[in-house]
């Protein structure tokens, strides 16, 4: 079976400070992959996705940068945080493939706290 | 901005009655789906309906879509406390899915 492995479960860090959050899939390959923010009560931001290795697209332009150095791994990273990068970080998979009707599999996040 | 608007933001019922929450949306879709997230937890696929299905019914869950109204609605029969959580609507419009657009939920508690 599928599982999704994302880590920290929680992060403080001081403004500044470089970031990198791992994201990696088990049981598929060659899956879309992204990175999303939810910042508290409220729906979810799509920061980045992927199609392939190397293959990033970014949503938003901001402080994040994103890669897949792997099929299965997906890396959120800072080179120096800001306060407003603070909020729960969410990686997600889902199946690829001719058939859109998928849905989306998600890690248990990581709350980043920038102070 | 966003696509998929769920509605109410908050919705307070007592065990045993059922919720109902709406999600509204912009453009044409390929499939709508609805998502929950357990308080400070990653979210979780509850049931997906395609832009040509009409209802879908996943035990006590009920979905309707109307794409003329885009507009979808979530039904949850005999809720139970277990059932509190964050509900959210994603649209899926994109080629092969590479992305989705989630509303910003409707938070449900549900009173023993």
């Amino acid at each position: 079976s599928q599982t999704i492995h994302q880590w920290p479960a929680t992060l403080v860090q001081p403004v500044g400070s470089p970031l990198s959050l791992e994201c990696t899939v088990e049981g598929t390959s060659n899956p879309n992959l992204y990175w999303y923010r939810q910042a508290a009560g409220r729906g979810l931001q799509l920061l980045f996705y992927s199609v392939g290795i190397g293959q990033i697209s970014s949503e938003v332009p901001q402080n994040l940068s994103a890669s897949r150095p792997q099929d299965r791994q997906f890396i959120l990273s800072s080179k120096k945080l800001l306060l407003s990068d603070s909020g729960f970080y969410l990686c997600a998979w889902k199946g690829r493939g001719a058939r859109n009707n998928s849905p989306l599999h998600f890690g248990n996040g990581t709350r980043l706290t920038v102070t | 901005s966003q696509q998929g608007e769920e509605d109410p933001q908050a919705l307070s019922i007592q065990e045993g009655e059922n919720a109902t929450m709406n999600c509204s949306y912009k453009t044409s879709i390929n499939n709508l789906q609805w998502y929950r997230q357990n308080s400070g937890r990653g979210l979780v696929h509850l049931i997906l309906i395609r832009s040509n299905e009409r209802e879908k019914h996943s035990g006590r869950l009920r979905v309707t879509l109307d794409t003329s109204k885009k507009s979808s609605s979530l039904l949850i029969t005999a809720s139970r406390a277990a059932d509190t959580a964050s509900y959210f609507c994603a649209t899926d419009a994109g080629n092969y899915g590479q992305n989705f657009v989630f509303g910003p939920g409707t938070r449900l508690s549900v009173l023993p």
